[in-house]
């Protein structure tokens, strides 16, 4: 069984910190992918890997920058949170190649007072 | 500008009868679509898919139907059990071998008993 987890499943934060989500997952896929869902818009991609360094950045990357220095590990960095950025945060991994499927961690809810 | 759009934000049915969620699409590239399902403070899980070269998937109680022309595809759950009830998200693939998803708004679907 594949297995995403987030280090938080609810956070606090106050307008200008900075604020690192992590993301693990534990079945060696190529491709991590971050996502923002807001009612109403469904699921809206920020950033995602395809390999362990690279990047690229999905249709809302404004405000968010990502980190992968390991295969395993994926982490979404809000440089200066913002109001606008309360959403819920979720991770997903996917083998790559052929396959589509994507496996989400639980979600992180993000508050930014 | 939404590429997968699910226009009912609702949906109820009565428990034992058939679930039709549909999803539009706007881009004839599109060559993989799948159905996601969550509960709240869950992540998605993969639900069902179907490839571009086919009409119809089926998996138990979870058929899904593409109409390539009409750029349509709906899934139908027969019967409708309880534990149905969730948000449903259809997604796409933008082009053979794209590794990222376009995700429709969801569809809450609430199994009456």
């Amino acid at each position: 069984d594949v297995k995403v987890t987030q280090s938080s499943r609810y956070l606090v934060k106050r307008t200008g910190e900075k604020v690192f989500l992590e993301c693990v997952q534990d079945m060696d896929h190529e491709n991590m992918f971050w996502y923002r869902q807001d009612p109403g818009l469904g699921l809206r991609l920020i950033y995602f890997s395809y390999d362990v360094k690279m990047k690229e950045k999905g249709d809302i990357p404004e405000g968010y920058s990502v980190s992968r220095e390991k295969k395993e590990r994926f982490s979404l960095i809000l440089e200066s949170a913002s109001t606008n950025q309360t959403s819920m945060y979720l991770c997903a991994s996917s083998l790559g190649g052929p396959i589509y499927e994507q496996y989400f961690g639980p979600g992180t809810r993000l508050t930014v007072t | 500008d939404q590429q997968v759009k699910q226009n009912s934000p609702s949906l109820s049915v009565q428990e034992g009868r058939i679930s039709i969620l549909n999803c539009d699409y706007t881009n004839s590239m599109f060559d993989y679509f799948l159905w996601y399902k969550k509960y709240p403070a869950e992540g998605p899980t993969f639900l069902i898919s179907i490839s571009s070269i086919k009409d119809k998937n089926e998996d138990g109680r979870f058929t899904v139907f593409l109409n390539k022309s009409a750029k349509h595809l709906s899934l139908h759950i027969v019967p409708s059990q309880p534990g149905d009830s969730a948000v449903y998200f259809c997604a796409a693939s933008p082009y053979q071998g794209a590794q990222k998803l376009v995700f429709g708004q969801g569809t809450r679907l609430t199994i009456n008993p």
